[in-house]
Formats: C-alpha cells, structure tokens, sequence
C-alpha cells in the first residue's frame, strides 16, 4: 500500500501568518491526492482534490500543489477558525490512503 | 441538503460482529457514487475500511478484508458495515462517507463511536 507522511506533525503559527503543510507518497500517486481539514469530535473536511482544486464552498486562501510524491498544502492568512487538523488522502492506488495529519495551532 | 447518518452500537463485546448502518439522506443511494467506511482510532489517524457501489461491487482494506463486510439496501437508501471478531483494536470512530469513481471522500456522516470491551 501507498504509505502517505505528513510534516510537520504540530505547526505552530499566529492568526494572519502563512501556514505551509506537507505530504509525501512513498511512490507516486500522480495528482490524485486530496486534503481534509478536521476539528476534533467532528468529521473530516473535505478542502482540496486533484492537489489543487478547491471543493465548493473552501476559501481562497487554501491552496494545494505538488504531484507524483510531494504535495503542500498553503493557508495564506489564518484565521481563527483555521486553527484544526489537516490530513492528506492518496486516491491513486487501492488501497485508499491517509497522512498521519499535522496540526495547526495558535 | 444530503446527509450521511451512522447509527449502531457504541459498545461491543471483545469476539463479537460489529454492525454499523449509514442512512443517506437527501440524495439516492443509486445515483453513480461510491459509499465508504472510515475509522479513526482514539488519537490516531484515518484508516479507510472498504466501499461499496450500489450495485454491490465491493472494494476492501486487505489489512482487514478476511473480518469486514459491506452491504447496501437500496429500497432503504442505506448500506451497512460487518466486522467480524472484533477486539479492542477495532475501538475507533467510524464514519461513513460518499466518494466518486475519483475516490476522495464528500461528504462525512458526523462518525460514531466505537468501544470494543467486555
């Protein structure tokens, strides 16, 4: 199976700076990866797919990239309410895949 | 608005089947989509578990294909997952999702607990 590592695993950062995660496949899962945002007790988010493509309704300022075995995802001014945790998906190979998920504190 | 709702028990008996159901809601069960199952062990991480097509095409995690089941009732509009012989390993919230022929996962059922003890 695909084995996806997120870094950091806890980034610590103020409201209105830039947040930068990251995700790496163990082999290449072309574009196929996608990026969820959770609170705790809540379920998972969908933000990102395709590595890029915002899903309805996500601001601006998440934006995702990367291909094959290194994606980012960037939150370009936080907010409050970005303060959770995020986790990155490959959809590229049976089985499908989880990162360990980073979180982003105050 | 489409809703994804798992219900089941929080509490299972080491040795027993867990069974858990996700009533989809606001969207038809056979309109072209995948239906997934989760789980997020306490602290930990996300494990996808298998999908299911409505047409009862079955796609499962091999880590725990010899235990797992996924069936769908389409005249409910729900499909339901089997795990066999559970232990405390199994303990997690599950949550049930929609996933197109893509495979991301939009969107989540609110996820339900899981204690697997005696």
């Amino acid at each position: 199976e695909i084995v996806m590592t997120q870094s950091p695993a806890t980034l610590s950062v103020s409201p209105g700076e830039r947040a930068t995660l990251s995700c790496r496949a163990n082999q290449s899962v072309s574009s196929n990866l996608a990026w969820y945002q959770q609170e705790p007790g809540q379920a998972p988010r969908l933000l990102i797919y395709d590595a890029s493509t915002r899903a309805t309704g996500i601001p601006a300022r998440f934006s995702g990239s990367g291909s094959g075995t290194e994606f980012t995802l960037s939150i370009s001014s936080l907010q409050s309410e970005d303060f959770k945790v995020y986790y990155c998906q490959q959809y590229n190979t049976w089985p499908l895949t989880f990162g360990g998920g980073s979180r982003v504190e105050i | 608005q489409m809703q994804l709702q798992e219900s089941g028990p929080g509490l299972v008996k080491p040795s027993e089947t867990l069974t858990l159901t996700c009533s989809v809601s606001g969207f038809s069960i056979t309109s072209g989509y995948y239906w997934g199952w989760i789980r997020q062990s306490p602290g930990k991480g996300l494990e996808w578990i298998g999908s299911i097509f409505h047409s009862g095409r079955t796609y499962y995690n091999a880590s725990l294909k010899s235990r797992v089941s996924i069936s769908v009732d389409t005249s409910k509009n729900h499909f339901s997952l089997n795990l066999t012989s559970v232990t405390a390993a199994d303990t997690a919230s599950y949550y049930c999702a929609r996933h197109n022929i893509r495979r991301w996962f939009d969107p989540w059922g609110q996820g339900t607990p899981v204690t697997v003890s005696s």
